[in-house]
């Protein structure tokens, strides 16, 4: 069945240190992969995506993501951190093939020190 | 581009009532997708409209339905509420025309059943 597993429930980090969330799947075919934001409250804000090509995908806010099929690993990364980006930080793969299922890891809480 | 809006945003119904939540997709968006989150279950797939059709359904019970509209604005229904069915109800829009296609979330609803 498909799945994806974030290891890390919560994750503390310094302002201006680098970070890195982790992420796998488990889906037989091709995956499209996603990694979503969430405020306090809010809906679910696009970061980036991967569907082909280059396995190292640029997003917003300074996020890039680096597709390594070999570890069915989809992790997502922040060269420095600001205290804005404190969040809950979601992975996903779409499934299904025809139509738009999303399944979604649990989710990473990432806390930001001052 | 005006983005995904829910309405209500917010929702408090006693057990056994019914409840209906509604989804205007972002402009050109033909698919719109139905989440339930909750603390205990994470982020769960309900279903999927395209076209007025359901093209996809997750493993919910018959007591959630929905449907769309040839404007692709989309309507899901709670009968007989229970009180587990409290949750952020969020509703994403894709363009979905061939292939893959990110989805954007809107607010969410969150639903309360007292």
């Amino acid at each position: 069945a498909q799945s994806v597993t974030q290891p890390d429930i919560h994750i503390t980090v310094s302002e201006g240190a680098s970070l890195e969330l982790r992420c796998n799947y488990s889906y037989g075919a091709t995956p499209y992969l996603f990694w979503y934001v969430q405020s306090p409250g809010q809906g679910l804000q696009l970061l980036l995506k991967y569907f082909s090509g280059d396995t190292l995908v640029q997003g917003i806010k300074g996020f890039e993501a680096e597709f390594k099929r070999s570890q069915s690993s989809f992790n997502l990364r922040k060269p420095s951190v600001h205290w804005s980006d404190a969040a809950e930080y979601f992975c996903a793969v779409l499934v299904g093939g025809y139509g738009n299922k999303l399944v979604f890891g649990a989710g990473t809480i990432l806390r930001v020190k001052s | 581009k005006a983005g995904v809006t829910q309405t209500p945003r917010y929702l408090i119904k006693t057990r056994g009532q019914q409840v209906t939540l509604s989804c205007s997709p972002i402009s050109g968006h033909r698919s719109v997708s139905w989440y339930q989150q909750t603390p205990g279950q994470g982020l769960q797939f309900l279903f999927e409209y395209f076209s007025e059709t359901q093209r996809n359904k997750g493993n919910f019970p018959g007591r959630f339905s929905g449907r769309q509209f040839s404007n692709s604005r989309s309507e899901m229904n709670v009968s007989t509420l229970e009180l587990g069915d409290s949750a952020l109800y969020l509703c994403a829009s894709s363009l979905a025309l061939t292939g893959p296609y990110e989805q954007y979330f809107g607010p969410g609803t969150r639903l309360t059943v007292t």
